[in-house]
Parts: C-alpha cells; sequence; structure tokens
C-alpha cells in the first residue's frame, strides 16, 4: 500500500541545536515533495520544494535532501530557536494522477531555550 | 496584502443545518483547494478547482458542495449529509499546474453543537 510517514513523536531539543525531521514513502513516484510549517490553529505555511531530481535545497537555516533510492526526505533546521517550534509537513506529489499532493501526518518540534 | 482569506474563523452548526464557508483569493490563482484536518489524520482533499466555473471531488467530497463562478472565490457549503462535520478546514490556492507552491488561509473551526 502507499504510505508517506513522519516521525510520530515529538521532537524535543535545546536552542542552538539542529533539529533533523524524516519523512519516508512507500509505492510512490515523487515528481517533487514539498515542507511545510504549521502553527497551532493557522494554515500550513511553505517551506522549500525539492524535486526528485535534485538531492539537496536550503534556504537561509533550513536544508532539504531527497533520497530516491532510500525513499526518504530529510528536514534539517540549523542554530534551532524557540521561534521554529511548530508542526512540520512534509507533502508528496506523485508523478501523473495530477500531481496531487499527498500529506504526511506531521511532526511536532519544540526548541527549548 | 495578497493573500487567502477564509470566514468565518469559528462556525457552530446545529444537526440538520447547512452551512457555507468563504474563501477569496486575491493571489490571481488559477487552482483552488478545500482540505480538512482531523486531530492525528493528514490533510485530506475536499475538492479542487483548476479553472473557473470548473471543480473536481477530492478524497472526501461525500457531504460537501462547492462552486467556483469567480476565479477569486470557491465557496465550500458542507451539508446536512455530512455525518460528521466538526473539524478544521482549510482552503488554499496556487498557480495551475504541479511543481507549485500551495498558499493556505488561516483555516476556519467548524462545530456541530
Amino acid at each position: 500500500s502507499q504510505k508517506i510517514e513522519q516521525n510520530s513523536e515529538a521532537l524535543n531539543i535545546q536552542e542552538g541545536k539542529t533539529a533533523t525531521l524524516t519523512c519516508n514513502y512507500t509505492n510512490y513516484s515523487p515528481a517533487y515533495l514539498q515542507w511545510y510549517r504549521q502553527d497551532p490553529g493557522r494554515g500550513p505555511v511553505f517551506l522549500l520544494l525539492i524535486r526528485e531530481n535534485e538531492k539537496e535545497k536550503r534556504k537561509e537555516r533550513l536544508k532539504v535532501t531527497f533520497d530516491t533510492t532510500l525513499k526518504q526526505s530529510l528536514f534539517h533546521i540549523t542554530a534551532s530557536q524557540p521561534a521554529d517550534s511548530a508542526t512540520y509537513l512534509c507533502a508528496l506529489a506523485n508523478a501523473g494522477n495530477n500531481r496531487k499532493l499527498i500529506w504526511g501526518l506531521g511532526t511536532s518540534l519544540a526548541v527549548n531555550p | 496584502d495578497g493573500g487567502i482569506t477564509q470566514s468565518p474563523k469559528y462556525l457552530f452548526r446545529k444537526e440538520g443545518q447547512n452551512v457555507t464557508l468563504s474563501c477569496e483569493q486575491n493571489l490571481n490563482h488559477d487552482a483552488m483547494y478545500w482540505y480538512r484536518q482531523d486531530p492525528g489524520q493528514g490533510l485530506r482533499l475536499i475538492y479542487y478547482s483548476q479553472i473557473v466555473n470548473d471543480f473536481q471531488k477530492g478524497d472526501i467530497a461525500e457531504g460537501y458542495s462547492v462552486s467556483r463562478e469567480k476565479k477569486e472565490s470557491f465557496p465550500l457549503t458542507v451539508t446536512s449529509a455530512q455525518k460528521n462535520p466538526t473539524a478544521f478546514y482549510l482552503c488554499a490556492s496556487s498557480l495551475a499546474g504541479g511543481g507549485n507552491t500551495i498558499y493556505f488561509g488561516e483555516g476556519s473551526w467548524l462545530t456541530v453543537v
């Protein structure tokens, strides 16, 4: 069956450390993968998009990697800050099928001062 | 400012009533979407529209209806046929075609009383 999975347990890290979140998928042929941030009671906000032929993307303190062999994307936040505390969602667009987005459940990140 | 406006933020519905959630965007996007978010579940697509006067069912369209009479507007009606309507509803928009960022509104909370 097709699945997209993110760490179900909340991630707690100390301020200044690097947070690493995981998004694994099975039985998909992704055209691209996106990462979003969602704060409680608000809509998700786009962070980064990585295509299936790209290995890595960076934006300021954020980095996304995409390994189609491992069927995994990693999302890193370096020099984390308490303001980075939120839920992070990954969304995969399957090749074909109008590239409809399939969403993970999200991983909750708490950065402690 | 450009963006997506959802209203109302909070809505209470009595059993047997239809309610309509408003969604307006001024981003000049062709595509618009409605998602439902429940605790412990990922975003689920209700309906989407890629062009004015056209829309398609998503994964959980039963009990919902939409219209797309104007490019900037995509209202969602939750009908009495929707048996479990209490949820957080998110409207979104994007440029047409795959590989584009999705922009979300702030969401609407619907509670059945």
